[in-house]
């Protein structure tokens, strides 16, 4: 099976530069999904194909995607992007969704 | 303006069936791909299962093939989740998610969610 991992916690102080990488065998050769929860919330998506970013969402949100690591970053980070962060791809093989098992972000 | 509504979580016992039903509004909702997507308590999201447009193709998780059915209303713009064989670690909220502007499989629109506890 395609596993998806993700570090549990990441801790910085507002203003600073939080990174969330999401590694996988060659993930690089896949379309990547970043998605926010906050406590008691439904997921939202906040970025699409590895880089895309929807409507509404800032621009202080990247993403980038190469070989074994596709990489969510925050910029400037503020007390309100204090969430729960996953990554998804899609298993074109099997045609099953995998998602990352998250990210904690602490704003310090 | 897309919405898709959950509805029918409860308490059940274990081996005992639910029901799950997702509406969906402000789009074509027989042109896209609807997918369950649940989350335990103080987990991560875990997919459950995918039914194409036209309920050509379904798909499951492995730990809910054999228990789990998803079928679909395309008249009546609904999808439905009929849970058989319940266990305690099916415990979870319920969402149901469309992916309606960036591709089927990328997830821009949930419902609340509905929640599901299996127990004694």
């Amino acid at each position: 099976s395609y596993v998806v991992t993700q570090p549990p916690s990441v801790s910085v102080a507002p203003g600073q530069t939080a990174t969330f990488p999401c590694v996988a065998d060659n993930i690089g050769n896949k379309n990547v999904k970043w998605y926010q929860q906050k406590p008691g919330q439904a997921p939202v998506l906040v970025i699409y194909d590895d880089s895309g970013r929807p409507s509404g969402i800032p621009e202080r949100f990247a993403g980038s995607n190469s070989g074994d690591t596709a990489t969510l970053t925050i910029s400037r980070v503020e007390a309100g992007d204090e969430a729960d962060y996953f990554c998804q791809v899609w298993h074109s093989i099997t045609d099953h969704v995998i998602f990352g098992g998250g990210t904690k972000l602490t704003v310090l | 303006e897309v919405q898709l509504v959950e509805s029918g979580g409860g308490l059940v016992k274990p081996g005992g069936s639910l029901r799950l039903s997702c509406v969906g509004s402000g789009f074509v909702f027989s042109s896209h791909d609807m997918t369950w997507i649940r989350q335990a308590p103080g987990k991560g999201l875990e997919w459950v299962c995918t039914i194409t447009g036209s309920s050509a193709f379904i798909y499951y998780a492995d730990s809910v093939k054999g228990r789990f059915t998803v079928s679909r209303d395309n008249v009546r713009d609904s999808f439905h989740l009929q849970m058989n064989g319940l266990r305690a670690d099916d415990s979870a909220i319920y969402y149901c998610a469309g992916g309606i502007k960036f591709g089927d499989r990328t997830f821009d629109h949930w419902g609340h969610g509905t929640l599901v506890t299996v127990s004694s």
